[in-house]
């Protein structure tokens, strides 16, 4: 069965410092990679996207991320993490022929001054 | 920009009371779907649905029931009410039916207690 491991609950980091929060999927084909912000008290919102291509993407809000399928992996990255970025972040899976888009547990950025 | 609005934010209910939650979206969307989001759990699929009065059970139906009368309009119902409902509820649509390949476009939530 398909399944998307975030392995962090919760990571904490410095305004400034750079970020990357981990996602590791289970799916035999290539996947629709998906990563989505959730402000506080908001829903989600989608920050980017994979079908295929370039396994580098970028998104909104100066993020990234790279697909890396030997390694299963859709991690996401930002190098200069601002007060604002403190939010829960879902890594999600979506697949061939399925309606259904699976989510990770989610990892809450903590962004210290 | 898509709309996805949610007929309430926070909501109390008592256990066995029937609830409806209510959500619209702005885009013509052919998807709808409606989730819980629990602590530790990321985001659950209760229902889906790619076309009026068109369902498909999700990973966690039982205790809900949907209703897709009109394309914008789909809503969940708990037909009693019990405290393990108490959770945040998130409806959101896409654009294609059967297929996960597009992104979806969430409400902001209700938050539903049932004392």
């Amino acid at each position: 069965a398909q399944s998307v491991t975030q392995p962090d609950i919760h990571i904490t980091v410095s305004e400034g410092a750079s970020l990357e929060l981990r996602c590791n999927y289970s799916y035999g084909a290539t996947p629709y990679l998906f990563w989505y912000v959730q402000s506080p008290g908001q829903g989600l919102q989608l920050l980017l996207k994979y079908f295929s291509g370039d396994t580098l993407v970028q998104g909104i809000k100066g993020f990234e991320a790279e697909f890396k399928r030997s390694q299963s992996s859709f991690n996401l990255r930002k190098p200069s993490v601002h007060w604002s970025d403190a939010a829960e972040y879902f890594c999600a899976v979506g697949y061939t022929g399925g309606f259904k888009t699976i989510f990770g547990a989610g990892t809450r950025l903590f962004v210290k001054a | 920009d898509v709309k996805v609005t949610q007929s309430s934010r926070y909501l109390v209910k008592r256990t066995g009371e029937k609830v409806f939650l209510e959500c619209v979206q702005d885009m013509d969307h052919e998807n709808m779907f409606w989730y819980r989001q629990d602590p530790g759990l990321g985001l659950r699929l209760i229902y889906f649905s790619y076309d009026v009065k068109m369902k498909e059970k999700g990973d966690i139906p039982e205790g809900y029931s949907v209703s897709r009368e009109k394309k914008e309009r789909f809503s969940l119902i708990l037909e009693s009410a019990s405290t393990n409902q108490t959770s945040m509820y998130l409806c959101a649509s896409s654009l294609t039916p059967w297929t996960s390949g597009y992104e979806q476009y969430f409400g902001p939530g209700t938050r539903l207690t049932v004392t």
